[in-house]
C-alpha cells in the first residue's frame, strides 16, 4: 500500500530536550515536505526536500532541521524545542512539486 | 513569494445545497493551484489541481474549481452537498519557475446540517 508513514503519532516533551520525527514514503517520490498546522493558520511549511541530500527551507525553518540521507526517509529534529512549536506536524510526499502531496496521519507534539 | 488568503474561516450549509468555498492568491509569477480536503482526525488529500488548460477543474466527490487569472482566484464549488463533506478544506499555490515551496491558506471549515 502507497503511504507516508510519521513516528510517533503523539509526543510530549519538555523545553531544550532534542527529539526527531521520523517520515518515510514507500512511493519512490522525490519531492518532500514537513509542515506545521496550527488553528487559525493554515499549514505552514517548514523545510522541503527535492531529492537526496538536497534539502530547502520553506517558510517558517527556525528551530528545525532536516535530513535526506535516502529517498525514502525525511526526519525532522528539533534540536531544543521550545512551546511555541507545540502543534501538529504533518509530512508529505511526490513525485515533483506540481504533482499530488501524499499526506502523512500527523504527529501532535506538546512542548512544555 | 505567494500568499493565499480564504475569506471564510467556516461555512455552514443545509444538505443539498449548493456551496462555494473562496480562495484568493497573491503571486508576481505564474502558478499552480491546488485544494485540499482535511476530514476529521486525518490528514490531508487533494480534491483538486490547476496546472494549465482549461480553467475549469473538476476533481473528486463532485467538487470543480475555476481558475480566473484576473481575478487571482480559484474558487471550489459543489452544487449538491452531503453531510460527509463535513470537513476542513485547504487552498494552496506553488510557483511555476522552479521555486518550490507550498504555500496554504488559512482554511475554510464546511459544516453541513441535515
Amino acid at each position: 500500500e502507497a503511504q507516508v508513514t510519521q513516528n510517533p503519532r503523539y509526543l510530549i516533551t519538555v523545553t531544550g530536550k532534542k527529539l526527531t520525527v521520523t517520515c518515510s514514503q514507500n512511493m519512490n517520490h522525490e519531492y518532500m515536505s514537513w509542515y506545521r498546522q496550527d488553528p487559525g493558520l493554515g499549514l505552514r511549511q517548514i523545510y522541503y526536500s527535492m531529492n537526496v541530500e538536497v534539502t530547502d527551507k520553506g517558510d517558517v525553518p527556525e528551530g528545525y532541521k532536516v535530513s535526506r540521507k535516502e529517498k525514502r526517509n525525511f526526519p525532522l529534529i528539533l534540536e531544543s524545542p521550545s512551546p511555541n512549536q507545540t502543534s501538529l506536524y504533518f509530512c508529505a510526499s511526490s513525485r515533483m512539486v506540481r504533482e499530488t502531496q501524499y499526506f502523512g496521519p500527523g504527529t501532535r507534539l506538546l512542548v512544555l | 513569494a505567494q500568499s493565499v488568503t480564504q475569506l471564510d474561516s467556516q461555512v455552514p450549509v443545509f444538505e443539498e445545497a449548493p456551496v462555494e468555498l473562496r480562495c484568493n492568491y497573491s503571486s508576481s509569477v505564474s502558478v499552480y493551484l491546488f485544494w485540499y480536503v482535511q476530514y476529521p482526525n486525518q490528514g490531508l488529500q487533494l480534491l483538486l489541481k490547476y496546472l494549465s488548460g482549461s480553467t475549469l477543474v473538476k476533481g473528486i466527490n463532485g467538487f470543480e474549481a475555476e481558475f480566473n487569472k484576473s481575478q487571482t482566484s480559484f474558487h471550489l464549488r459543489k452544487p449538491s452537498v452531503h453531510i460527509s463533506d463535513t470537513a476542513e478544506y485547504f487552498c494552496a499555490v506553488s510557483a511555476r519557475n522552479g521555486f518550490n515551496k507550498f504555500y496554504f491558506g488559512s482554511g475554510t471549515k464546511l459544516n453541513v446540517k441535515p
